[in-house]
Formats: C-alpha cells, sequence, structure tokens
C-alpha cells in the first residue's frame, strides 16, 4: 500500500508569488490534514478536510487555504508569499474523521526568497 | 484551544538506559494522545498512541502512559538503542476532527 505522497518535494518561490502544494492520501483515507513545520513554531495545524469540505482551520491568514477532490487528493495554496512562510509543509491522512491514526507525507520544502 | 507542552526539549542519554518525555494539555475534551518520532530529513512517525479511555499502552521497548485527572502523559522507552535518537512530539486531539495540537519536540540522543 502506498504511503502519502507529496508533490513536489522542494520549492524556491519569490516573495509575492503563489505556489501550490499537492498531497495524496493513503489509499482508502478520506481525511487530510495540513501542518506547517518551522524551527521557531514548531509543528502548526493549518487545516482539515474530509469529503470535499474543510472541517477545520488553524491560525493562519486567509493567504493559506486549501482544497479537497472528489478522490480525496488535495492541494493547498498560498498566495502573496512571504519570507515567513518558508517551512516544511506536511500533509497527514486519516482513514476518517476523529477517530482514526494520522500518518504523514514527507513534506514539501518551501524557501521564499 | 488546546496547548501542549513538552519536556524537556533535549535529552541525553547512554546506550540502554531508559528515556522519559512529559507532555501536559490544556483541553479536557482531548481523547487520543499520538507520539511522533521524526528522523532529520524525515516525515513524522506515528510510534505508539494512547486514548482516553486506557491508562497504559505498550509496544516492545516503548511505553506510554495517560493521567486524565492531571492532564498528563509521558512516552517511555526503554534499553535506549543509538536508532533511537530523533526529535519525539507529543500531540493531542479533541472532538470529532483530525486537528492535532503538538508539543514542541524533544531531540533524544542516545549516546555509545
Amino acid at each position: 500500500k502506498a504511503g502519502v505522497t507529496q508533490t513536489p518535494r522542494y520549492l524556491i518561490k519569490t516573495r509575492g508569488q503563489q505556489v501550490t502544494l499537492s498531497c495524496s492520501p493513503i489509499s482508502g483515507h478520506r481525511s487530510v490534514s495540513w501542518y506547517q513545520q518551522t524551527p521557531g513554531q514548531g509543528l502548526q495545524f493549518l487545516f482539515e478536510y474530509f469529503s470535499e469540505t474543510q472541517r477545520n482551520k488553524g491560525n493562519f491568514p486567509g493567504r493559506f487555504s486549501g482544497r479537497q477532490f472528489s478522490n480525496s487528493r488535495s492541494e493547498m495554496n498560498v498566495s502573496t508569499l512571504e519570507l515567513g512562510d518558508s517551512a516544511l509543509y506536511l500533509c497527514a491522512s486519516s482513514l476518517d474523521p476523529g477517530n482514526t491514526e494520522a500518518f504523514f507525507g514527507q513534506g514539501t520544502r518551501l524557501t521564499v526568497v | 484551544g488546546e496547548n501542549v507542552e513538552q519536556h524537556p526539549s533535549t535529552l541525553s542519554v547512554q546506550e540502554g538506559d531508559s528515556a522519559v518525555i512529559k507532555c501536559t494539555y490544556s483541553d479536557s475534551a482531548s481523547n487520543y494522545f499520538p507520539w511522533y518520532k521524526q528522523e532529520l530529513g524525515k516525515r513524522p512517525q506515528l510510534i505508539i498512541d494512547i486514548r482516553s479511555n486506557v491508562g497504559e499502552k505498550k509496544d516492545q521497548r516503548i511505553a506510554v502512559t495517560l493521567n486524565k485527572t492531571a492532564k498528563h502523559f509521558s512516552l517511555h522507552i526503554t534499553e535506549t538503542q543509538p536508532e533511537d535518537s530523533a526529535v519525539y512530539f507529543c500531540a493531542a486531539r479533541a472532538g470529532g476532527g483530525n486537528k492535532l495540537t503538538f508539543g514542541t519536540g524533544t531531540q533524544l540522543k542516545v549516546e555509545l
């Protein structure tokens, strides 16, 4: 069974640009959550999707958005990039909301210059 | 919202010794507590978890204990090996969603 797949693995963008990251969950998993990992702030929850609906959102500005498709794949978008958005973005896959384990992908390392 | 505190931030032990990492949480509605191990440059990996209806869970050399009254839970690693060296994160989840609130991590170093 394939694990959680995130693409791309590495990304370098310029301030002001926008970026889209992709996450394919484990086959059969329908819940996808996104986290931002930085040395200073640790692992912080961005949002959670289930059945193409956002169920939960963390304390991030509106520049951060996401969506989920009918095949459970998810994308997150960051617009008007700032230097502080440089981070490892991790996607976690779960069977269903609330009662199952979460498994992480390898992450996308975003560098904003 | 939920707040999770984790101690210590760094822990150095000799090979074969035990290691204990402690976390406290604030939301009494939290009902699921996973632990993740993250090696340098790799994804966080789920190593053990515990639900609020259980006080202790063990899997070979690792165990987790939960004290709901005091709102704290701990990870115990016995007979540590060099490959246990990594950053360990505790987390808590409340309610019906999958939002995890993480602790700040513990850098464990197992020395030969």
